[in-house]
């Protein structure tokens, strides 16, 4: 069962835009959700997280919208730059470990 | 400096044999994971460990073992390496709330 989805599975933007990545989650028990971003050759990264008393999080050009009633959530990136090139994981904590979704490989063209 | 580090970064290993990775942690942190990550399917939870031998299977152990006798290291063993466990395995451990990766292991089983 897949408690975290993300969406899209690729996202190509060109530098400047907005980039929008999409997260949906199963489990209303949840109230914090890490965005992870991921560097080819790299590990994941903590980039910026929500807790659910909160319905927006921003962080420079990063920004977490959250929307509770529809359990979902989105990140933008607002003036994309190339270096923001990577995959972007959302997760939410179970009662072991974290759910991750699949991811979202954002490519940024300049 | 918080730091997850495993070793070795690349492996070459031909089928039937043993593999050993290696994970460390300075954050004396409790709990570690084992993940891998192949493409197009996010991170797969392989094992998780609670604190020194107490380790708990996650989605995916068949084929897999872990060891943990002090709490900054964690290994993962593959017991006759197969083919399909050709992968990029990360180590992970977990704070109050985030995980911190370490910057994986990728495995080649020839």
């Amino acid at each position: 069962q897949q408690q975290v989805r993300q969406s899209p599975q690729s996202l190509t933007v060109w530098e400047g835009e907005t980039a929008i990545l999409n997260c949906s989650y199963e489990d209303s028990t949840f109230n914090y959700f890490p965005w992870y971003q991921q560097f080819p050759g790299e590990g994941p990264a903590l980039l910026i997280s929500i807790r659910s008393v909160s319905d927006k999080k921003e962080d420079g050009r990063f920004t977490i919208f959250f929307n509770k009633r529809e359990k979902k959530l989105s990140l933008h990136i607002t003036d994309s730059q190339p270096g923001d090139s990577a995959t972007y994981f959302c997760a939410a904590p179970g009662y072991q470990n974290f759910y991750f979704g699949k991811g979202t490989s954002l490519t940024v063209i300049p | 400096d918080m730091k997850v580090t495993q070793m070795p970064r690349y492996l070459i290993k031909r089928m039937g044999e043993n593999v050993l990775l290696e994970c460390g942690q300075d954050m004396s942190h409790e709990t570690m994971y084992w993940y891998r990550q192949d493409p197009g399917l996010g991170l797969q939870l392989i094992y998780i460990s609670y604190d020194v031998d107490s380790n708990s299977e996650g989605d995916i152990p068949k084929g897999y073992r872990v060891s943990r006798k002090k709490r900054e290291h964690f290994s993962l063993i593959l017991d006759s390496a197969k083919t399909n466990q050709t992968s990029v395995y990360f180590c992970a451990s977990r704070g109050c709330s985030d995980y911190t990766f370490g910057s994986g292991t990728r495995l080649l089983v020839i």
